[in-house]
């Protein structure tokens, strides 16, 4: 079964501080991960995807398949980085569909 | 020029009820989606329709129908309401190609709540 694991409900920093929001995935196909994000009173948009592997608004994010892993990583957070981070796993062949994680709420504090 | 659009945002009903939740997109997407957000902003898909099939299912209990007049409509019938279906629903669309497969674009979302 597909399954993907946000650890941390909740992840408070201090602007400029470095910011890792884990991800691990569980999948017995071939992974493509996504992260998706929702500021507050916006709706849910994709953030990056890893087969893109660009940066967006200065995050970054590496799929590691040997530790099942997709941590979403930015080195000097901003306060506008504040919002609700979702990993999503896509699932392969016949109905593709997305995989969500709970979710890790980040906040940047001043 | 919204691109995915529900509505209502806001439904507060009894329980018992029977109420309809609209979602439309104009991207010219093939696939369109409906996600229940319960309250600890845990995202679940339920319903996925490509070109007006039914293409995923997630044992959502049959109170709950989804119906597709067209690709660019996904409609979201309850029948029954209960509190446990106090929720915040998602529509959202995608593509169907290789490049954007899987890429979807989210509506606002419709928060209900059953009294």
């Amino acid at each position: 079964a597909q399954r993907v694991t946000q650890p941390e409900k909740l992840l408070s920093v201090f602007k400029g501080a470095p910011v890792e929001l884990k991800c691990n995935y569980s999948y017995s196909g071939s992974p493509e991960l996504f992260w998706y994000v929702q500021y507050s009173r916006q709706r849910l948009q994709l953030l990056l995807r890893h087969i893109s592997r660009e940066s967006i608004k200065g995050f970054t994010a590496d799929l590691n398949k040997g530790e099942t892993s997709f941590h979403l990583k930015k080195p000097f957070a901003q306060e506008e980085d504040s919002a609700m981070y979702y990993c999503a796993l896509s699932t392969q062949g016949g109905s593709e569909k997305l995989v969500f994680g709970k979710g890790t709420k980040l906040t940047v504090n001043p | 020029d919204t691109a995915v659009s529900q509505t209502p945002k806001y439904l507060v009903t009894q329980m018992g009820n029977d109420k309809s939740i609209k979602c439309e997109q104009n991207l010219g997407h093939d696939t369109m989606y409906w996600y229940k957000q319960d309250s600890k902003k845990f995202l679940k898909i339920m319903f996925s329709y490509n070109n007006k099939e039914l293409i995923i299912n997630e044992t959502v209990p049959n109170r709950f129908s989804p119906k597709s007049p067209d690709k660019a409509h996904l409609n979201l019938h309850i029948n029954s309401l209960e509190l446990g279906d106090s929720a915040v629903y998602f529509c959202a669309s995608s593509q169907e190609s290789l490049l954007a497969k899987n890429i979807q674009y989210f509506g606002a979302g419709t928060r209900l709540s059953v009294l």
